[in-house]
């Protein structure tokens, strides 16, 4: 069974850069499946990211495309997500996720908040 | 970006209630549909995909409908374990986008 645990710094300053780490266990993240980064403010709903395939093809969404970069290392079972020029808004738990090749997403990480604030 | 709209956005019901919760998207998305359920403090946790494919391991209660623009999740008799958010997903373009929320609560 796929497991997907997210990491990386809880406080992040305003204007830096947002940096998370998903390490997927039990599947191999070269496999056919597309891997994703969904966040979610607090008290409030979810907002997909973006996605990258097993290929390494990123799709992102156009609300924050300029700030994201999402990469994929196989060799450390590892995709990642790097969210520039952060501000408040910006403050969510972040949640990692397998995504089927059509896009719904079949597993997810437990999710890690992330605070932006000086 | 194709918008999903869910309603109720709450509900309370009792152990045993037949539940209805509705999304509605803002252009057709065939069967481009999935269903996820959020309890606090954790992941959310796919229910449906497809419409009306029910993900493996997921309790037999729980059913989806609908295709288009309408599309419906039903919990046939609610498990104390049901109370949650549910959030609709949209798969047949980019941007990916989820439905607001229905939050089902004890009466």
């Amino acid at each position: 069974q796929v497991h997907l645990q997210e990491s990386g710094p809880g406080l992040v300053k305003p204007s830096e850069t947002l940096s998370l780490t998903c390490t997927v266990s039990g599947y191999s993240i070269s496999g056919g499946y597309y891997w994703g980064w969904i966040r979610q403010p607090p008290g409030k709903g979810l907002e997909w990211i973006g996605s990258i395939s097993h290929s390494g093809t990123t799709y992102y969404n156009p609300s924050l495309k300029s700030r994201v970069t999402i990469s994929l290392d196989t060799s450390k079972k590892q995709f990642s997500l790097k969210l520039s020029s952060v501000t408040a808004a910006d403050t969510a738990v972040y949640y990692c996720a397998r995504a089927s090749p059509t896009d719904w997403f079949d597993s997810w990480g437990q999710g890690t908040l992330v605070t932006v604030s000086s | 970006a194709i918008q999903l709209t869910q309603s109720p956005s709450s509900l309370s019901a009792s152990v045993g209630d037949r539940v209805t919760i509705t999304c509605r998207a803002s252009q057709g998305i065939s069967s481009a549909l999935a269903w996820h359920q959020q309890k606090p403090g954790k992941g959310p946790n796919l229910l449906i995909y497809d419409a009306s494919s029910l993900q493996s391991g997921v309790p037999s209660r729980f059913s989806g409908s609908g295709s288009g623009t309408d599309f419906t999740l039903t919990i046939s008799s609610l498990q104390p374990e049901d109370f949650a958010t549910y959030y609709c997903q949209q798969f047949n373009s980019y941007p990916l986008t989820f439905g607001p929320g229905t939050k089902v609560d004890i009466k």
